[in-house]
């Protein structure tokens, strides 16, 4: 069965550090793969998705992943985190041709320190 | 970019009511609807898909009797949690798709606590 598993439930960073958001996946054929955001009080939000092509994936507010299929894994990063990265972040597989169902990751919650 | 708007962001509720949620597409016609739904500290997982006009089909588990979804026109689609228990308890959010559209755009959530 497809499974999502984002090992860190919490992570606090200081402004301006680097940031690694871990995902590994579980699924029998080629993962559609997605970061989503979430900031309280609103809708998730689309970072960036992988499909296919190049493994390294770049998105929306300066975060990229990378698609290691070796490792099944889907790890987010950004370079220099803003106080306004504070946010829950989802790692999601999707399967049957991408958007059609989507299984989450229990999500990681992101503090930043100024 | 696209809107989804959800309402009610809170609910609370005694036991036995019925909660209606509704799940609105702003500026899109959402052909298909999806329903989630978080424990606290846990993933969101699909409670069901429904496309505009059809039967909500529902993931295993969920009670379609219990969560009824309707998804009468292109921009509405509601969930509505029949006779309420305190285990109904939890964060329900809807997301919506314009056709074959790879985008998914997600509402803001609801949290809905039975007393």
């Amino acid at each position: 069965a497809q499974s999502v598993t984002q090992p860190d439930i919490h992570i606090t960073v200081s402004e301006g550090a680097s940031l690694e958001l871990r995902c590994n996946y579980s699924y029998g054929a080629t993962p559609y793969l997605f970061w989503y955001v979430q900031s309280p009080g609103q809708g998730l939000q689309l970072l960036l998705k992988y499909f296919s092509g190049d493994t390294l994936v770049q998105g929306i507010k300066g975060f990229e992943a990378e698609f290691k299929r070796s490792q099944s894994s889907f790890n987010l990063r950004k370079p220099s985190v803003h106080w306004s990265d504070a946010a829950e972040y989802f790692c999601a597989v999707g399967s049957f041709g991408g958007y059609n169902k989507l299984i989450f990751g229990a999500g990681t919650r992101l503090a930043v320190h100024p | 970019g696209a809107v989804v708007s959800q309402h009610p962001s809170w609910v609370i509720c005694k036991s036995g009511t019925s909660v209606k949620i509704e799940c609105r597409s702003l500026d899109f016609q959402a052909t298909t609807m999806f329903w989630y739904r978080q424990f606290p500290k846990q993933s969101l997982m699909l409670m069901a898909t429904s496309n505009e006009g059809s039967k909500a089909t529902y993931e295993q588990g969920v009670e379609k009797d219990k969560f009824l979804i309707n998804h009468a026109s292109l921009t509405l689609s509601t969930l509505t949690v029949t006779s309420a228990h305190p285990e109904d308890s939890s964060f329900y959010i809807c997301s919506a798709r314009e056709g074959s559209n790879e985008k998914l755009f997600f509402g803001s959530g609801t949290q809905l606590s039975v007393l």
